[in-house]
């Protein structure tokens, strides 16, 4: 398997611009979550899915964010329109739903997608 | 709230080393503890810890939990530069809800 894999690696772009990310999770996975990591807050949960529902957006900062997850082998993560304060990395997750298998619970990461909001 | 406080937030410490880091958790209905290390990229599984007093141990690192205290270390003997990363803990309840990370060590272990 290729892992979680997301794109765009890196984006830089100018304040007021709509972002979007992308994440393809590891298939057979049917639990997605969506971090944003900063060196000031550490990582922060936005939202998370199970079976492709939104269980929990709790953790999306703003009406500016939205996540989708159309299927279960994508998801995108949109920051419309975007601030400088947005630029961090941000990390798409999957794992197993609890019960079902020995590595459910263990998050596997892809390698993230650096925003920077000029 | 469930929280995971990691100590110390960062160390600096010499090839050859033994280092300790703490991890102490405050998790409703908990069920594991997991250790991820992150070097420059995405945080890389390390160790999922679910019952006390069974070390877990995987070449120099190692970790055990106690669910008496609520705590877990992660120890690694003989430092070396590739041990440098960000070290994050990270509990889980026994439902349906993510990981709870901490905010992690960073490790910077020189020459």
């Amino acid at each position: 398997d290729a892992g979680v894999i997301q794109s765009p690696r890196h984006e830089v772009t100018e304040m007021g611009q709509e972002v979007t990310l992308r994440c393809k999770p590891i298939s057979g996975h049917n639990s997605l979550f969506w971090y944003r990591q900063t060196m000031m807050r550490g990582l922060e949960l936005l939202i998370y899915f199970n079976n492709n529902v939104p269980i929990d957006d709790s953790g999306m900062p703003e009406d500016r964010f939205s996540a989708k997850m159309p299927n279960a082998s994508f998801s995108t993560l949109k920051i419309q329109p975007s601030e400088p304060r947005d630029s961090a990395v941000y990390f798409c997750a999957s794992s197993l739903l609890p019960g079902q298998g020995s590595g459910a619970n263990v998050l596997t990461f892809g390698a993230g997608s650096r925003l920077t909001v000029l | 709230e469930d929280k995971v406080v990691q100590s110390p937030l960062s160390l600096v410490v010499h090839e050859g080393d033994t280092v300790t880091l703490n991890c102490s958790y405050e998790v409703t209905n908990f069920r594991s503890l997991l250790w991820y290390k992150q070097e420059k990229k995405a945080p890389t599984f390390l160790f999922m810890l679910t019952s006390s007093g069974i070390e877990k141990k995987s070449g120099r690192l190692s970790s055990i939990l106690d669910k008496k205290e609520l705590f877990s270390i992660l120890n690694i003997t003989a430092t070396q530069t590739g041990d440098s990363a960000v070290y994050l803990c990270a509990g889980k309840n026994s439902g349906n809800t993510p990981l709870v990370f901490g905010k992690g060590t960073r490790l910077s272990v020189i020459a």
